[in-house]
């Protein structure tokens, strides 16, 4: 089975362009997760999703963060204006849900704007 | 206050070992943990959850829980120099499906 898919692996911008990452979770999980890492602060929590409805979003640095997920295999995050502190690795998880609460991890988008 | 506490290392351990990482958490209401290797420049892989207090294994590795204490630990015996890698622990609260809160993560060198 294919895991969790993102897109692009890489991202490099401009400061003041608009960013928008891209997920594809694992087909038959309930609940999407976005988190960022850098090496100041680690892995942090930023949103999920339930049934493609976002249930925690206070992870989201500021309003010009904001994320969707219009149906239940596809997710993005976007970043208007993008500033050059928003520069880490994106990444997208998705868990089954009540059967098992285990989060699967795809590969990131290693974002950079400068 | 950090919420998920792990030493950064680097902790350096040789091949045939026993390497013991170790992760404190502060929310007591905490109900869920796992353990996560990253490799450098990829993704974290779950390697081990545990639910309940006590030891629970899976091949190489043993992770260990004590609720009271709020203390969980990874055990990986026989290391091999393919563990090489960063260590996350996560904790997830309640019940219900929530996001985790990671810890900074141990870097564990396996010499050989």
């Amino acid at each position: 089975d294919a895991g969790v898919i993102q897109s692009p692996r890489h991202e490099v911008t401009e400061m003041g362009q608009e960013v928008t990452l891209r997920c594809k979770p694992i087909s038959g999980h309930d609940y999407l997760f976005w988190y960022r890492q850098t090496m100041m602060r680690g892995l942090e929590l930023l949103i999920y999703f339930n049934n493609n409805v976002p249930i925690d979003d206070s992870g989201m640095p500021e309003d010009r963060f904001s994320a969707k997920m219009p149906n239940a295999s596809f997710s993005t995050l976007k970043i208007q204006p993008s500033e050059p502190r928003d520069s880490a690795v994106y990444f997208c998880a998705s868990s089954p849900g009540p059967l098992s609460y285990e989060q699967y991890f795809g590969p990131g988008t290693r974002l950079t704007v400068t | 206050q950090k919420e998920v506490e792990q030493n950064s290392g680097p902790l350096s351990v040789p091949e045939g070992a026993i390497a013991s990482l170790n992760c404190t958490y502060s929310d007591r209401v905490s109900q869920s943990f796992f353990w996560y290797r990253q490799y450098s420049g990829k993704s974290p892989e779950l390697i081990m959850s545990i639910y309940s207090n006590g030891d629970k294994e899976d091949g190489r590795f043993t992770a260990q829980l004590n609720k009271a204490s709020q203390y969980v630990s990874l055990l990986i015996r026989d290391s091999q120099p393919s563990d090489s890698a960063t260590y996350l622990c996560a904790v997830k609260r309640g019940g219900g499906a929530d996001g985790l809160t990671f810890g900074k993560g141990t870097h564990l060198i396996i010499q050989p």
